[in-house]
């Protein structure tokens, strides 16, 4: 239990092109959902909290213009990355919360997606 | 001061040694702390996580926290080749945090 997928798994754009991640978890509700950035040899970066319903909460120095989040449903979060260039190429991985078998408040990952921007 | 400080290494264990890997974080009101594996490429998987002062074990891995002086750390028993990764120590806030803050991660490398 607690799989999360995200589409594409990889994706190259050309540079001012917006491209949209998609987010879900496929056998779990997740009423929170978040979104990191890994950047080659560096750590996961938070970049925004989406809880379904209401806008993201995004952290400091996120542009929430440029990096569009959609939490429409319990299942489902969207990233779109708006105009994008070749400093946004990284890795880009979301995760859910939801109540493990644990009894924990637990993140459960998805495989990432890895944007490259021409 | 980053909020969650590890030693990015690499650190390199003889396999069936001892790997230990530490971290530091800098919020003392931090209620929950975890450890994830990232193999190259992949995203992170929960190893273990912990939230009481004192060690946890599970398996061939044991944490350890000590909250007095901000200080968690991973034991790796018995080291296997299949263990080399970075490892990410992660730490959630007290008074209902959600959000994780993500140390820079150890690169650990087991050689057989």
């Amino acid at each position: 239990g607690a799989v999360v997928s995200q589409h594409p798994s990889w994706v190259i754009c050309k540079s001012g092109t917006s491209v949209k991640i998609e987010c879900r978890s496929l056998d779990f509700q997740a009423t929170t959902m978040f979104w990191y950035r890994q950047f080659p040899k560096q750590s996961l970066m938070l970049m925004a909290t989406s809880n379904e319903g209401s806008k993201a909460t995004y952290e400091q120095g996120v542009e929430k213009d440029k990096f569009l989040i959609n939490h429409a449903s319990l299942t489902l979060s969207t990233l779109t990355v708006t105009s994008a260039h070749p400093e946004d190429s990284s890795f880009y991985i979301c995760s859910a919360g939801a109540l493990s078998a644990r009894s924990y408040n637990e993140q459960f990952f998805g495989p990432g997606t890895r944007l490259t921007v021409l | 001061q980053k909020e969650v400080e590890q030693n990015s290494g690499p650190l390199s264990v003889p396999e069936g040694a001892i790997a230990s890997l530490n971290c530091t974080y800098s919020d003392r009101g931090s209620q929950s702390f975890f450890w994830y594996r990232q193999y190259s490429g992949k995203s992170p998987e929960l190893i273990m996580f912990i939230y009481s002062n004192g060690d946890k074990e599970d398996g061939r891995f044991t944490a350890q926290l000590n909250k007095a002086s901000q200080y968690v750390s991973l034991l790796i028993r018995d080291s296997q080749p299949s263990d080399s990764a970075t490892y990410l120590c992660a730490v959630k806030g007290g008074q209902g945090a959600q959000k994780l803050v993500f140390g820079q991660g150890t690169r650990l490398t087991i050689n057989p």
